[in-house]
């Protein structure tokens, strides 16, 4: 079935750098654009980044960008999360999600993220 | 960056109730606009793409319209399974941005 699986949390102290693993399964992975969200415990969801299908193009929420690099590896249908220089308000659970093209009633293609992870959890305490 | 603000907060009703929950964006971004449901501890469902698509196998009593700035999410007879957090996303322009969320909870 179609399937996205994150790993890599864990409990780090600040500053520390920490890599999250997302592998897909049950569709071809190289086809899609690939999103991270995160949720602060007891929060909304915040989107984080996007990475085209084919690695070409990469898009940052401004909370993190300088800091978190998204990448993807089509060969292992694996996406990644490199986090660096973490700070306390980086403390979230991780998602993974796919994007999916839709059409609107006048046959417009929109966009949305269809397919999600269960969540990595993220702790960057001392 | 988009804003999108969302009411209320939360709400509570009852089972048959019908609800709306609102969704405004800071500027126009047609019917680029989403709608998930998050349910604790689990990972967010898509239920509407592109401001009115229902994803297959979300239950009819669920509706979405709206383009431009305002967009609404619909149950038109609330069921327990439905007592969750809602959630707007638009995919507009990056930073893709998502609302604050609507609590729904059982009066």
């Amino acid at each position: 079935q179609v399937q996205l699986v994150e790993s890599g949390g864990g409990v780090v102290q600040p500053g520390r750098s920490l890599r999250l693993s997302c592998a897909a399964s049950g569709f071809i992975f190289k086809n899609y654009g690939m999103h991270w969200v995160r949720q602060a415990p007891g929060k909304g969801l915040v989107w984080v980044a996007t990475i085209w299908f084919d690695g070409s193009d990469k898009y940052y929420g401004d909370s993190v960008k300088g800091r978190f690099t998204i990448s993807r590896d089509n060969s292992k249908n694996t996406l990644y999360l490199q986090m660096s220089n973490l700070r306390a308000e980086d403390t979230a659970v991780y998602y993974c999600a796919r994007e999916n093209g839709f059409y609107d009633r006048s046959g417009s293609q929109r966009n949305a993220l269809d397919i999600w992870g269960q969540g990595t959890m993220v702790t960057v305490s001392s | 960056d988009i804003q999108m603000t969302q009411s209320p907060s939360s709400l509570s009703a009852s089972v048959g109730d019908r609800i709306t929950i609102t969704c405004r964006a800071s500027q126009s971004i047609t019917t680029y606009l989403n709608w998930y449901q998050q349910k604790p501890g689990k990972a967010p469902n898509l239920l509407i793409s592109a401001a009115s698509s229902l994803q297959d196998g979300v239950p009819s009593r669920f509706s979405g319209s709206g383009s431009g700035t305002d967009f609404t999410l619909t149950i038109s007879s609330l069921q327990p399974e439905d007592f969750a957090t809602y959630y707007c996303h638009q995919t507009y322009n990056p930073p893709q941005t998502f609302g604050q969320g609507t609590k729904v909870e059982i009066k």
